[in-house]
């Protein structure tokens, strides 16, 4: 399978865990994205890499979020001391910077559920 | 504010019939996405407009970018059940970084026999 991997699939927690996801994008890909989507919405970007730069963060990744990409391949997303409005599906994206239309493929997310 | 705004949000639809969903952003952009998503399932890309006047078509889905009127529309022709779906339209900020992606709250299409 050459698309973007992501796991766990799903991640159920309790408030104030720690909780971790992985994201392997496509192999050649040089951009990678994270997203947060709740029910009945778009997603919503939270930070993205240009290799294992990390080039733009959102205002709604808090403290608590962390993101790595340590040698430009896989992406880790961190979240801290869990919160019930933490509950979505985070989805990972990757692009080749030098596609002109930089198209996005997404990954199939991890949906977290904080209890 | 950066939004995107799309109607409608809900649509059902006979099979055979056409319609059109129309997606409103407001600021410039010079491209806009439009992706599909099933139930429990990630995006998948349909089109990437970059210019105005952009049309593209890909079996019975056409696209099309008036950048003018910060509008796109997304029209189906003769609805088949397989394209029950929820579609987004997502505008680029643009400047570094195409791929930081402002989306609507989708559209989701039913479509009935």
């Amino acid at each position: 399978d050459t698309g973007v991997s992501q796991n766990p699939r799903h991640k159920i927690t309790k408030r104030g865990q720690n909780v971790t996801f992985r994201c392997d994008p496509i192999s050649e890909h040089n951009r990678l994205y994270w997203y947060r989507q709740t029910l009945g919405q778009g997603p919503e970007f939270l930070t993205y890499f240009q290799n294992e730069a990390q080039l733009e963060k959102s205002r709604l990744l808090s403290d608590r979020f962390s993101a790595e990409r340590p040698k430009g391949s896989f992406s880790t997303l961190e979240i801290q001391r869990t919160e019930q409005g933490d509950s979505a599906m985070y989805l990972c994206a990757s692009s080749l910077w030098e596609d002109v239309n930089e198209k996005l493929f997404f990954g199939s997310g991890t949906q977290l559920s904080v209890l | 504010e950066l939004k995107v705004e799309q109607n409608p949000l809900f649509l059902s639809m006979q099979e055979g019939k056409n319609y059109t969903i129309y997606c409103n952003y407001s600021t410039t952009s010079d491209r806009l996405y439009w992706y599909r998503q099933d139930p429990g399932k990630s995006l998948e890309s349909l089109f990437v407009l970059l210019s105005n006047g952009a049309v593209k078509q890909e079996g019975r889905l056409m696209a099309s970018l008036d950048t003018k009127a910060r509008l796109s529309t997304l029209h189906i022709t003769a609805a088949v059940h397989d394209l029950s779906a929820t579609y987004f339209c997502a505008y680029s900020k643009g400047g570094g970084s195409q791929g930081n992606l402002i989306f609507g709250k989708g559209t989701k299409l039913s479509v009935k026999p």
